[in-house]
């Protein structure tokens, strides 16, 4: 099956400090891949689909300018947790699709784990 | 909006034993798909489902797309510690894949 890369597994920062996390579709190319965040034993909470060579689309409540999203290549997405504090510590996760998402489902990312002091 | 409504949320059980878990929804879907994330890890497809009523198995998982489209559940046979982790069913989003309608999961725990 397709394989969806993402680095780091793990991240510990000190508060006020930015952390990029990397998502990359490793045997097919992705136009759209997917940014959630995922609190303990909780379902995954979209952030925001990033978009090949244009601009990334929010949902609702989210704020663009705390979370940057770059997708500069169709192999790879980049989330930027920027001025990270507490409250941002938590699970997130990138995915992507080669072909019909909604038909042979999406391939994830291994997640990254953000704790930040 | 949409919402999936998985039961139950956590299962405790013993090593060999079957597993049944579902999931129910407000509105019809179209395909039905089941993922199982481990611990620290993303989740990963386990079956779609794309005809009401379709029954479809993978190994020891059976899962099932309910008649009225609103409803499905997932079976796993003689369980191991190794199927432990949530189980999220989904539906997919009619424009956005990854604005798929998740449930809320239920937790699997295998005691060997």
């Amino acid at each position: 099956g397709a394989v969806v890369s993402q680095h780091p597994s793990r991240v510990i920062c000190k508060s006020g400090t930015s952390v990029k996390i990397e998502c990359r579709s490793l045997d097919f190319q992705a136009t759209t891949m997917f940014w959630y965040r995922q609190f303990p034993k909780k379902s995954l909470m979209l952030m925001a689909t990033s978009n090949e060579g244009s601009k990334a689309t929010y949902e609702q409540g989210v704020e663009k300018d705390k979370f940057l999203i770059n997708h500069a290549s169709l192999t790879l997405s980049t989330l930027t947790v920027t001025s990270a504090h507490p409250e941002d510590s938590s699970f997130y996760i990138c995915s992507a699709a080669p072909g019909d998402a909604n038909h042979e489902g999406l391939f994830f990312g291994s997640g990254t784990q953000l704790s930040v002091l | 909006g949409q919402q999936l409504n998985q039961s139950p949320q956590s299962m405790f059980i013993q090593e060999g034993e079957d597993v049944s878990m579902n999931c129910t929804s407000s509105s019809i879907f179209n395909t039905w798909l089941w993922y199982k994330q481990e611990p620290g890890e993303g989740p990963v497809l386990l079956i779609a489902l794309y005809k009401a009523g379709e029954l479809t198995s993978n190994g020891r998982l059976t899962a099932q797309f309910g008649i009225t489209r609103k409803d499905s559940f997932l079976n796993i046979s003689a369980s191991i510690p190794s199927d432990v982790g949530i189980y999220f069913c989904a539906g997919p989003h009619p424009t956005n894949a990854g604005k798929s309608t998740f449930g809320d999961g239920t937790t699997l725990t295998v005691k060997p």
